[in-house]
């Protein structure tokens, strides 16, 4: 079992729909991460939060609009993507983000665009 | 600039035979290394670490890494492999010297291990 905790596990949406994945860890991290997971791929980096504050932004595009609304939760809106956005989307968190703890990653949200 | 090579995409074995994935790295200063092991339709879980210290590195399920400076390796090693091995194996290299990030965190494009009976 995993304590970073994603819903929903499967979200279909079509193009002109909004969603939100959501993602919760109650183990005090105060970093969390948003990745991208394509078939096959590593994951990529698409945002950190520190502290609730977003510190990084890996040039996503801006259908993608990350939320931090407390220190446990984290929120990515989707709206209006494309069949290309479809993939996992992995949540991720650690104690700082600038030290050496681990992430911790959740199950993953499985998108798809149709 | 940072960058991960894991040299095999896919390794297929028999059960309870030896296991070694490659993983070598590229960087000019000092690295953090991490083994991450992803089971089919889950998230990556910690498998090992390197920080400093001793350079070989155990971590859970059995799997053992070494840290080789000399030849920027960190390779992972399981004596003996069990059919719940099988999984995607993700090599990772992060910089945190001051002002870096685990945001920061390069993967490698992953080894598929497949366990046989």
């Amino acid at each position: 079992d995993t304590e970073v905790t994603q819903t929903p596990k499967h979200l279909v949406m079509g193009m002109t729909n909004k969603k939100s994945l959501k993602c919760e860890q109650h183990m005090g991290h105060r970093a969390m991460y948003w990745y991208k997971q394509k078939a096959k791929k590593p994951p990529e980096l698409m945002f950190v939060y520190s502290y609730e504050k977003l510190s990084i932004n890996e040039s996503v595009p801006s259908r993608f609009s990350p939320e931090c609304p407390n220190s446990s939760l984290l929120n990515l809106h989707l709206h209006a993507l494309q069949p290309e956005d479809s993939a996992l989307y992995l949540c991720a968190s650690s104690y700082r983000d600038t030290d050496n703890s681990p992430l911790h990653f959740g199950n993953g949200t499985r998108l798809t665009v149709t | 600039a940072q960058s991960v090579t894991q040299l095999d995409s896919q390794v297929p074995v028999f059960e309870e035979a030896p296991v070694e994935l490659r993983c070598n790295y590229s960087s000019s200063v000092s690295v953090y290394l991490f083994w991450y092991v992803q089971y089919p339709n889950q998230g990556l879980q910690l498998l090992l670490k390197y920080l400093s210290g001793s350079t070989l590195v155990k971590g859970i399920n059995g799997f053992e890494a070494e840290f080789n400076k000399s030849q920027t390796s960190f390779h992972l090693r399981k004596p003996s492999v069990h059919i719940s091995d099988t999984a995607e194996y993700f090599c990772a290299v992060s910089d945190l010297s001051y002002g870096g990030s685990q945001g920061n965190l390069i993967f490698g494009k992953g080894t598929k291990l497949s366990v046989k009976p």
